[in-house]
């Protein structure tokens, strides 16, 4: 069994201020971990996926993520927040030999604030 | 490349009536997923499809709800005798085959409202 908690429900902080969005998982293997972000009445857009390579994963638009398996955290960080920004992000991790069966977080909802 | 391609973008249906929601995976990719979203929470797989061949079903409601690939067409999800609790965005998602792990490109999602 598989589970991703978004520690955090909404996260506000002032454009060109670091962000920071929380992930937790349960995995009973080697997960595969994402981060997708949705804009308003839009679809679901990848920012970046961790497949146990390096453990700071680079993705779009500046955002990165660092997997740590001592704290089984998977957090979204970028260093300066822009009001583009603005959407909801879902921390997402996949079954084991298959991406079939995604399992999502909640979601964070990041506004972003002059 | 057109991406993955849902249509239509809404769609109202009055309680009882049928909802039918169209999806073209991108050019190359052979499995097509559904998943729902329902207001303020995260999505819900329901169903992995190949071609006319439906590989994981463990998300689908049991009544009224199927959903088939065929050879030629899109993926189309179907929705009979609707009701309140049914109104979600419903997204598709593909990949190409081969590849277990490769990430799910997404459709921009059918909003569908029950009234």
């Amino acid at each position: 069994a598989q589970s991703v908690t978004q520690l955090d429900s909404h996260v506000s902080v002032s454009e060109g201020t670091p962000v920071l969005l929380r992930c937790n998982y349960s995995s009973s293997y080697s997960p595969s971990l994402f981060w997708y972000v949705q804009h308003p009445n839009k679809g679901l857009q990848l920012l970046l996926k961790y497949t146990s390579a390096a453990t700071l994963v680079k993705g779009i638009n500046g955002f990165e993520a660092e997997f740590k398996k001592s704290e089984t955290s998977f957090h979204l960080t970028k260093p300066s927040a822009h009001m583009s920004d603005a959407a909801e992000y879902f921390c997402v991790v996949s079954g084991a030999g298959t991406a079939s069966k995604l399992t999502f977080g909640t979601g964070t909802r990041l506004q972003v604030t002059l | 490349n057109a991406g993955v391609m849902q249509n239509p973008r809404h769609l109202v249906r009055r309680r009882g009536q049928e909802a039918r929601l169209r999806c073209s995976p991108m050019k190359g990719h052979s499995h097509v997923y559904w998943y729902r979203q329902l207001p303020e929470e995260g999505l819900k797989f329901m169903v992995y499809l190949q071609k006319e061949n439906i590989i994981d079903e463990s998300g689908m409601p049991k009544e009224r709800f199927s959903a088939e690939f065929p050879k030629e067409g899109p993926s189309i999800l179907r929705i009979q005798q609707v009701v309140r609790g049914d109104s979600a965005a419903y997204f598709c998602a593909s990949s190409p085959p081969g590849q277990a792990n490769s990430p799910l490109h997404f459709g921009n999602g059918t909003r569908l409202t029950v009234t």
